[in-house]
């Protein structure tokens, strides 16, 4: 079966810095991948898509990259604020019927 | 803003007992979604639905039965609850049946007794 995995330990990072999260998973590549966010006791907040047939997504500080070769996509938030501190995780679909898989998450602690 | 909403944010029941969770979404989705959430296990998908009284298994529905009547509402049902049904439930939706963004309700945390 597909397995989803994410950095299973919290990232720590300085404020200003860029934080690089990583999502990788195994056998067959995704229809597209998603990050969310989550804050403690809330549900996940949709952040970026990207398509297989795409290598790279922004959205304002946020930055998505997808290697098929490497099975392997990387998050990254530029110049970090202390409120991006939150779980991130990512998510795949194997169709387009809108079904994912969910990793694990990881979480993102920025300190002032 | 979509808004998805679920009946309660915390629920204490019993063992054996049928509970039932409830969600609504107010933007005319025709996706909506049930997952649990443990620690160390993330999101599992347990049911989901792309039209009214439709409805498909995700990947952990044993225990569980879903029922969507109405095109915003999809309810969340356990026919005996168990100890290990304790989790954190969330319902999500979705516009389109590919490649589009889920909207998440808060969460119910369910404790079973």
């Amino acid at each position: 079966s597909q397995k989803i995995e994410q950095n299973s330990e919290a990232l720590n990072i300085q404020e200003g810095k860029t934080a690089t999260l990583t999502c990788n998973y195994t056998n067959y590549s995704p229809a597209y991948l998603q990050w969310y966010r989550q804050d403690p006791g809330r549900g996940p907040v949709f952040l970026l898509l990207i398509r297989e047939n795409e290598k790279e997504k922004r959205k304002e500080r946020l930055k998505v990259t997808f290697d098929t070769t490497l099975k392997q996509s990387l998050f990254h938030i530029t110049a970090s604020q202390p409120a991006d501190s939150a779980t991130y995780l990512c998510a795949l679909a194997y169709n387009q019927g809108g079904k994912l898989i969910f990793g694990q998450g990881t979480e993102l602690s920025v300190k002032p | 803003d979509v808004k998805v909403t679920q009946s309660s944010r915390y629920l204490v029941k019993r063992t054996g007992e049928k509970v039932f969770l409830e969600c609504v979404q107010d933007m005319d989705h025709e996706n909506m979604f049930w997952y649990r959430q443990d620690p160390g296990l993330g999101l599992r998908l347990i049911y989901f639905s792309y039209d009214v009284k439709m409805k498909e298994k995700g990947d952990i529905p044993e225990g569980y039965s879903v029922s969507r009547e109405k095109k915003e509402r999809f309810s969340l049902i356990l026919e005996s609850a168990s100890t290990n049904q304790t989790s954190m439930y969330l319902c999500a939706s979705s516009l389109f049946q590919g490649p589009d963004e889920q909207y998440f309700g808060p969460g119910t945390r369910l404790t079973v007794t």
